[in-house]
């Protein structure tokens, strides 16, 4: 069965501190990944994604993620986490970049800790 | 003057019967979203839908079905509805994809 799994419903980290969404994924075929954020009050914005190439896709607000294919893995990373980027975090896989069905994950709410 | 307006406010029905929610959006926006509100009260989407895709979270059972007549409504059909589909349901639309958007004030839908 095709499925996203967020193991972490919620982490808080300190402002400044390093992040790691775990994201894990099963699925038939190559998927397509992503990796979107909903903030408080907004809809949903698409932080990176990947088909092939590098492993390591780089993303939007200093976001990056790395795929490793041995262990279905998707983990989303940032270096030093701003107080902006509390919000909800969703994994996704699906069959193409877009005009498809996509499968999210059930989300990951982090909170910043000033 | 709302900008996006869903109606109606409150739904109460039994199981088994087929409804819809509508929603409209007077600001001129490309997307519209339907989500849906957990018991925790976390916003889990639904369908993002713009003229040019679906994008539908296949975890949404398939009663539910996204319709939108024109560019500036989104309304949600549920069919043979369940008791665990009782939930707030909120739309809302954005300019694009992407960008901060405008959520209606929610649909309060009770199945008993």
């Amino acid at each position: 069965a095709q499925s996203v799994t967020q193991p972490d419903i919620h982490i808080t980290v300190s402002e400044g501190a390093s992040l790691e969404l775990r994201c894990n994924y099963s699925y038939g075929a190559t998927p397509y990944l992503f990796w979107y954020v909903q903030s408080p009050g907004q809809g949903l914005q698409l932080l990176l994604k990947y088909f092939s190439g590098d492993t390591l896709v780089q993303g939007i607000k200093g976001f990056e993620a790395e795929f490793k294919r041995s262990q279905s893995s998707f983990n989303l990373r940032k270096p030093s986490v701003h107080w902006s980027d509390a919000a909800e975090y969703f994994c996704a896989v699906g069959r193409t970049f877009s005009a498809s069905k996509i499968i999210f994950g059930s989300g990951t709410r982090l909170s910043i800790r000033p | 003057d709302t900008a996006v307006s869903q109606t109606p406010k409150y739904l109460v029905t039994q199981m088994g019967n087929d409804k819809s929610i509508k929603c409209e959006q007077n600001l001129g926006h490309d997307t519209m979203y339907w989500y849906k509100q957990d018991s925790k009260k976390f916003l889990k989407i639904m369908f993002s839908y713009n003229n040019k895709e679906l994008i539908i979270n296949e975890t949404v059972p398939n009663r539910f079905s996204p319709k939108s007549p024109d560019k500036a409504h989104l309304n949600l059909h549920i069919n043979s509805l369940e008791l665990g589909d009782s939930a707030v349901y909120f739309c809302a639309s954005s300019p694009r994809q992407a960008v901060k958007a405008f959520f209606g004030q929610g649909t309060r839908l009770t199945v008993v």
